[in-house]
């Protein structure tokens, strides 16, 4: 099976912008999490999205938003960009049958940077 | 709230030495563990999770729940283990995994 697939792999914003960062899940996987990860503070919980709904949420302001496609493809949306949302994006998915009991598997990432 | 623990940002043995990798964890409930690594330039990657107990390159870990413990250990480091490693917690609830802050596993020739 293919694994986790992430468009853009790089991206350049300025302050103020927004962006959007898609994730294609491996075939068959319906649960999608977004996570960020920085130098200072590591890798963070985003959120989860299954069958088209948030089902679990971090703590991230609510610029950070997320939606889920029908055939499970997931985007992630920052509205305002800041300076401190400069970071790698990772996507994972896994089935989504049995929460809390399935491996996530990552995408590549997405490296944003915003100037 | 969940919490892991990784003490060593840095760790650097020589190839064929034994390695131990640490992670501690602290969870209000039965928790689902997993080892990641990241090699250069490559994505993050599942080594291994407890529930399998599988050896996977020959690493293996066991969960200790009386010291909450997680550590990963290789009897005889190999140049191609050099990587960061994360030990990470998912939720029994749903599908958060929490992330220890990583060890860089530096292996000499």
């Amino acid at each position: 099976k293919a694994g986790v697939t992430q468009t853009p792999r790089y991206l350049i914003k300025t302050r103020g912008q927004q962006v959007t960062l898609s994730c294609s899940p491996i075939s068959g996987h319906r649960s999608v999490s977004w996570y960020q990860q920085t130098p200072g503070q590591g890798l963070q919980f985003l959120f989860e999205y299954f069958s088209e709904t948030q089902r679990n949420k971090g703590n991230f302001p609510g610029r950070f938003s997320g939606r889920q496609f029908s055939n499970s493809r997931s985007e992630m949306n920052v509205s305002t960009l800041e300076l401190g949302d400069s970071a790698l994006y990772l996507c994972a998915s896994s089935p989504g049958v049995t929460p809390g009991r399935e491996t996530q598997y990552f995408g590549p990432g997405t490296r944003l940077l915003v100037l | 709230a969940q919490r892991v623990t990784q003490p060593e940002k840095l760790l650097s043995v020589f190839k064929g030495a034994p390695v131990e990798l640490k992670c501690n964890y602290s969870y209000s409930g039965s928790p689902e563990l997993f080892w990641y690594v990241q090699y250069s330039r490559q994505r993050l990657q599942l080594l291994l999770r407890h529930i399998s107990r599988e050896s996977i390159k020959g690493f293996t870990a066991d969960l200790n729940k009386g010291e909450t413990s997680f550590h990963l250990k290789k009897p005889f480091a190999q140049e191609e283990d050099s990587a960061m490693y994360y030990c990470a917690l998912l939720e029994t609830s749903g599908s958060r995994l929490t992330f220890g802050e990583g060890t860089q596993l530096t292996v000499n020739p």
